[in-house]
This record gives structure tokens, sequence and C-alpha cells, in this order.
């Protein structure tokens, strides 16, 4: 398994501003994704961490308002850009130990736009 | 692409009852099936997953089984407890590689 921390735990933020939430893992792992959870639904996944590589984002998420840094094996930084109220959400990293191995998730990041 | 199917959305057991959530899903290429739980304020847990090759896999009160035939799997619960609250997750890894989750089960342990 692997322990994952996330900062911070919750933000509330005003609008027009932007955020950047930092993953860390207590060991070195192949994938690092992040995902958004908004309030009662399911997980959405916005984009996969490549390290020293552009990330790979899905469809309907861009570059522009997720910006995703993934500077080694340990650690990868989800930044919202320019919020609005509709970002408001939880934010979750999650990492594979091994590709196509069991996935493991942060605890999440509280995100509140007003 | 794949798509997973979650049933039921919310379910109430009594305390010490079973409690079974069912999901299906459309690859028949999927080998590998976790389930999640999600307590409030907090990131989805893994509790039990099953590969393709296994008709069911148990730990404790918790199982899981799969039909692959069917294209459908379960989490079943035993002696439910108050602390079995929470949202449950399914999920399986689709063709390209990618996990897709379940819309979640509210599960409520009534007293």
């Amino acid at each position: 398994s692997a322990v994952i921390s996330q900062k911070p735990s919750r933000d509330i933020c005003q609008r027009g501003t932007s955020l950047t939430i930092q993953c860390q893992v207590d060991s070195q792992v192949t994938m690092m994704f992040w995902y958004r959870q908004q309030p009662g639904q399911s997980l959405t996944l916005i984009a996969t961490a490549n390290q020293g590589s552009e990330a790979t984002y899905e469809s309907g998420f861009v570059i522009d308002k997720f910006p995703i840094s993934r500077p080694n094996l340990t650690f990868s930084t989800l930044t919202v850009s320019n919020m609005s109220p509709e970002d408001s959400s939880i934010y979750l990293c999650s990492v594979e130990v091994a590709v196509g191995e069991t996935q493991y998730f942060g605890p999440g990041t509280r995100l509140l736009v007003l | 692409g794949e798509n997973v199917e979650q049933h039921p959305s919310t379910l109430s057991v009594q305390e010490g009852d079973s409690a079974v959530i069912k999901c299906t899903y459309s690859d028949s290429a999927s080998n590998y099936f976790p389930w999640y739980k999600q307590e409030l304020g907090k990131g989805p847990q893994l509790i039990i997953d099953i590969r393709s090759n296994v008709g069911e896999k148990k730990d404790q009160r918790i199982a899981v089984t799969l039909n692959k035939t069917a294209k459908h799997f379960s989490l079943h619960i035993t002696e439910t407890q108050p602390e079995d609250s929470a949202v449950y997750f399914c999920a399986c890894w689709g063709r390209d590689d990618k996990i897709i989750f379940g819309k979640g089960t509210r599960l409520h342990i009534l007293p």
C-alpha cells in the first residue's frame, strides 16, 4: 500500500484566484492521478500526472485550468486556476504503486469558492 | 468505453443484518474489480478487490463475488455494524487501463 498526504486539507477561496494542492506519497510510485468529486457524486478523473512530462488530461479538463506538476516519483501538485463557484469540490490525489495494480487515495482537499 | 452501473444508490439496513451492493460492467476485457469505502470527510479506502480469475473473495465480514459471464459483481457485508455506515464505490479496470467508478451507494446502518 501507500500512505498519501494532501495539503491543504480544506480551503475557502475567492473567485478569480488560484489554489495549488500538494500530494505527497511515502514511497516511489509509478502512477499518480488527480480526481474531482463533487458533493454527493462519484469520482471523476481529471488527469494522470506524468513524471518528467506533461500531464495527460481527460475529456473536459484542460491544462490552462488545471496545471499539474510531477517533479519526482513521490510528489505532485494540482492547481485550480481562475476559480469560480463551480470549482467547489473535493480534489483527490491517487496513486498506483505499479501499473495495473491497486489504486490508493489521499484524504482529499475540500475546496469552497465564494 | 467502459460503463459501470451500481445499485442501489441508497441502502438502509438494520444493525446485525446483511447488506448487498451490486454492480454491472460493460467491457468483457475488464479484469480487476476493487471496492472502496468512503467515510464522511475522508478519501476512498480500498476494502476488498477481486480479479477475474477468481469467483469469490472473503475478508472477515466482507465478501465480493464476480460473475464474468453476466458481467456483474457484488459486495456483501454481514453482521453489519454502525461503523459500516459510509458510501461504497465499486470500480473496474477498463480496456484502456483506466479505472471506472460506479456512482456510489450510501449505506445507513440503523440502530
